[in-house]
């Protein structure tokens, strides 16, 4: 039940854009992003529960396509702070689910250079 | 803000020594979880806890077992540790309640090794 991330890395110049992908094979009731940089603690970015909703914060947003069971988040002139590996964690519904219980992908890693 | 404080950043023990790694939160949540992180893995959930005195297998449950005697604290017991045992763990918290809008709050995290 671990979602499928992509790319695995992503190397940036300040400005510009990325996208990142986190697709599962189970229906999703919500998807989760996270961001970790080296040595510290993942920070919570933001949640989306199935519906298609798209969410933001400050320049990065993400969007959750409830047909493809798939999330993407946007990364939007980028900065260098927004370094790190971001990881989706994936919350389902269902037999055998736990609602509060998140599955969570391999991460992305994400290199921006000035 | 939310503070998950895990009792040690590094840890080193040996082989056969039963070792305990402790997690405690502030804000009174439910949920109570432990991950092992390992390069190229992501975040593998170990156990989980939805209230005092229950636990729920995560994924790779085999040679730990957990403790949650106390609504805030979270123990992992690694009952007999091993070098494949080697990893950094993080403990993560949430509230409960309908539960699809609450986010994981996590701690620093401990990096054990075993020798």
């Amino acid at each position: 039940q671990q979602p499928v991330q992509s790319p695995q890395a992503v190397i940036l110049r300040e400005g510009e854009d990325a996208v990142i992908n986190c697709s599962s094979s189970k229906a999703l009731y919500s998807v989760h992003w996270y961001r970790q940089k080296h040595g510290e603690a993942p920070v919570f970015l933001m949640i989306l529960l199935k519906g298609g909703e798209q969410k933001g914060h400050e320049k990065i947003s993400a969007s959750f396509n409830e047909k493809k069971q798939q999330s993407s988040l946007y990364l939007t002139a980028s900065q260098l702070s927004y370094s790190g590996t971001y990881f989706c964690g994936t919350e389902y519904l269902g037999r055998g689910s736990t609602l509060g219980r998140l599955y969570f992908g391999r991460g992305t890693q994400l290199t921006v250079w000035p | 803000d939310v503070k998950v404080t895990q009792s040690s950043r590094y840890l080193v023990k040996r082989t056969g020594e039963k070792v305990f790694l402790e997690c405690v939160q502030d804000m009174d949540h439910e949920n109570m979880f432990w991950y092992r992180q390992d390069p190229g893995l992501g975040l593998r959930l170990i156990y989980f806890s939805y209230d005092v005195k229950m636990k729920e297998k995560g994924d790779i449950p085999e040679g730990y077992s957990v403790s949650r005697e106390k609504k805030e604290r979270f123990s992992l017991i690694l009952e007999s540790a091993s070098t494949n045992q080697t990893s950094m763990y993080l403990c993560a918290s949430s509230l409960s309640g309908h539960g699809f809008d609450q986010p994981q709050h996590f701690g620093d995290g401990t990096r054990l090794s075993i020798l």
